[in-house]
């Protein structure tokens, strides 16, 4: 079964801080990873992906197949990172999302 | 093109009642999908179009839904028979079929079915 886990909903954090949002999957295969990103009032749009190996706006998400995760870091959070992050997953050749449940991140001043 | 777009943005209805809700995908777009949204929730899956030929649909798509995308543009979603539990945020996104298939996402239909 493919699943996607986001174990913490909520994660509070002192502007400045290291942040690390949890990501775990279940997918039998080789899956896509992507973390997606909604800020307040806009709507959902893709921060990152595995296979681009690539920092998005200071963070970044390494893929580890053999603890089936894609943690997203930060070495220091930004007010402006305050959003809701969801992890997602998709099959090889694309189609349908799979997405985790969410965790909103809060940066405080 | 200012991406995705989604009409009506909120919609009150009553139980029973049939609702149909409009996507309009970015133009050179191929694929089409619909995900549902419930509180607290990550999007689900709903179905999904390439061109015109609807290609999957998720066991969450109950007969009272349906959905078509007739000349592989526009896309609608219908609910016939409203129950309170469809109440959600119905999202699309659209993407171009590819390596690197990125799916880009409107800014959802509210529904609550009272």
């Amino acid at each position: 079964a493919q699943r996607v886990t986001q174990p913490e909903k909520l994660l509070s954090v002192f502007k400045g801080a290291p942040v690390e949002l949890k990501c775990n999957y279940s997918y039998s295969g080789s899956p896509e990873l992507f973390w997606y990103v909604q800020y307040s009032r806009q709507r959902l749009q893709l921060l990152l992906r595995h296979i681009s190996r690539e920092s998005i706006k200071g963070f970044t998400a390494d893929l580890n197949k053999g603890e089936t995760s894609f943690h997203l870091k930060k070495p220091f959070a930004q007010e402006e990172d305050s959003a809701m992050y969801y992890c997602a997953l998709s099959g090889p050749n694309g189609n349908k999302l799979v997405f985790g449940a969410g965790t909103i991140l809060r940066v405080k001043s | 093109d200012t991406g995705v777009s989604q009409d009506p943005r909120h919609k009150i209805t009553k139980r029973g009642q049939n609702v149909t809700f409009r996507c309009d995908p970015i133009s050179e777009h191929n694929r089409l999908y619909w995900y549902r949204q419930t509180l607290g929730q990550g999007p689900e899956f709903l179905t999904y179009f390439q061109n015109e030929a609807q290609l999957e649909k998720s066991r969450l798509l109950s007969d009272r839904f349906s959905a078509e995308r007739p000349k592989g543009s526009f896309s609608t979603l219908e609910i016939q028979r409203t129950e309170q539990g469809d109440s959600a945020m119905y999202l699309c996104a659209s993407s171009f079929s590819g390596r690197r298939e990125t799916q880009y996402f409107g800014p959802g239909t509210r529904l609550l079915v009272l």
